[in-house]
């Protein structure tokens, strides 16, 4: 089966500064990767996806994300965060005809 | 992409008794995913919905707890059945997008059983 380990929990970074969210996967074969973001007391929102081509995926509200196959990690970034980047991510992989999901990381940008 | 309704937004229910979520999507699709978030928790996908024939449930996941109806293409319900505090969670209904790439959500339902 296919997986997403997201090792942190939480991610503290100051507004202004870079924000990473870290993501590795295991898969057989072509990975279909993807970015989630949950506001509180509101559903999931697509952020990018990798699916094939350029390894640096741009996505919505400034966020990127780089695809390395040598690492096998798929880390969402964001050059310069905001105070409403303040959510939880979640990273998944497509696993035959579902998503399967990372255990999410919150993120908290401090003013 | 897909807008997908999902009521009701938050309830809190009585243990013992059952619970119909409702998923509405503004365009026909094969599937739709109900998925259970526990609290703190990660997406755990229950089961996959398929128009014209029976709920695909996961490991874990039995219809008698979590029966699905999906009576069209736009449309589907999922019952929490005999509710523990256990089933507090947050339900989302969930649809691919095109080539069963990416997914879209529901907003979710907050279920809270006291």
């Amino acid at each position: 089966a296919q997986s997403v380990a997201q090792p942190e929990d939480q991610v503290n970074v100051a507004e202004g500064n870079p924000l990473t969210v870290k993501c590795t996967y295991s898969v057989s074969g072509n990975p279909y990767l993807f970015w989630y973001v949950q506001y509180p007391n509101r559903g999931l929102q697509f952020l990018l996806k990798y699916i094939t081509g350029d390894n640096l995926v741009k996505g919505s509200y400034g966020f990127e994300a780089e695809f390395n196959k040598s690492q096998t990690s798929f880390h969402l970034k964001k050059p310069s965060a905001l105070v409403s980047d303040s959510a939880l991510y979640f990273c998944a992989v497509r696993d035959e005809y579902k998503l399967s999901f990372g255990a999410g990381t919150t993120v908290t940008v401090r003013a | 992409s897909a807008v997908i309704s999902q009521k009701p937004s938050r309830d809190i229910c009585q243990r013992g008794t059952s619970l119909t979520i409702q998923c509405q999507v503004d365009s026909q699709v094969t599937m739709m995913f109900w998925y259970r978030q526990q609290p703190g928790q990660s997406l755990t996908l229950i089961a996959t919905a398929n128009q014209g024939s029976e709920a695909t449930y996961e490991s874990g996941f039995v219809i008698d707890k979590f029966p699905i109806s999906r009576p069209n293409l736009t449309f589907s319900t999922l019952t929490v059945s005999n509710m523990s505090p256990e089933d507090s969670s947050i339900y989302l209904c969930s649809v691919p997008q095109g080539t069963y790439t990416e997914a879209f959500f529901g907003q979710g339902t907050r279920l809270t059983v006291v």
